[in-house]
């Protein structure tokens, strides 16, 4: 099983610039998160996913829109890139809402 | 608001000195507490699960405690390769997840 897998692993953008993340789990979890990480404010909670076609907003959800197409795969888009969203994102996995399973990370600079 | 605090931020220890980590919280009915272990460049990985006051859960040299208001992670004899970010969160009635800022914990041969 490879777990929670995340692409790209890095990318760099210049403002105004779209890009969608991608997650992918192999554990047929139902429940799918995405957070971002920044120095001194720990993992922020932007969307996450109850199951297949179902997405909710979580903490800090402006700017970013999701997709839950497939149970096994969660989208995160980013429409129009902000310097304020360069961040660490990382997408998670769990079978309820109880222990995630996290992936390595997306190291996102926007410029 | 919930909100979760973590201290210290930064911890060192010599090889085989014990200590704790805090977690204090205010959420709006608790649903969970969770530590997770990060390491460098790495997304975390689960360690435990609290749910009420009094629990207590252990895993080789960590032992997690939960009152009502905060959590500690006791390490016992640390060795190097328990160095690493501890973080705390806690999942709310609105199913919503709160983590804090983390334990930078470094162990020193």
């Amino acid at each position: 099983n490879a777990g929670v897998t995340q692409t790209p692993k890095f990318r760099v953008l210049k403002t105004g610039q779209s890009m969608t993340l991608l997650c992918a789990q192999d554990m047929n979890h139902e429940y799918m998160y995405w957070y971002r990480q920044d120095p001194g404010m720990g993992l922020r909670l932007i969307h996450y996913s109850v199951g297949e076609g179902t997405t909710a907003k979580g903490e800090v959800p402006d700017g970013y829109n999701v997709s839950r197409l497939k149970k096994q795969n969660f989208l995160l888009g980013l429409e129009s890139a902000a310097p304020s969203q360069t961040s660490v994102y990382f997408c998670a996995s769990s079978i309820r809402l109880v222990r995630q399973f996290f992936g390595p990370g997306t190291r996102l600079t926007v410029l | 608001e919930d909100q979760v605090t973590q201290s210290p931020e930064a911890l060192r220890l010599q090889e085989g000195e014990s200590s704790s980590l805090n977690c204090s919280y205010t959420v709006s009915g608790l649903r969970g507490l969770f530590w997770y272990r990060q390491d460098p460049g790495k997304g975390p990985e689960f360690l435990f699960t609290l749910y009420s006051a009094g629990e207590e859960k252990e895993k080789e040299r960590l032992k997690a405690t939960l009152t009502k208001k905060e959590s500690f992670l006791h390490i016992t004899a640390p060795k190097p390769e328990d160095s690493a970010t501890y973080l705390c969160a806690v999942r709310d009635t609105g199913n919503q997840f709160y983590f804090g800022t983390g334990t930078s914990l470094t162990v020193i041969p």
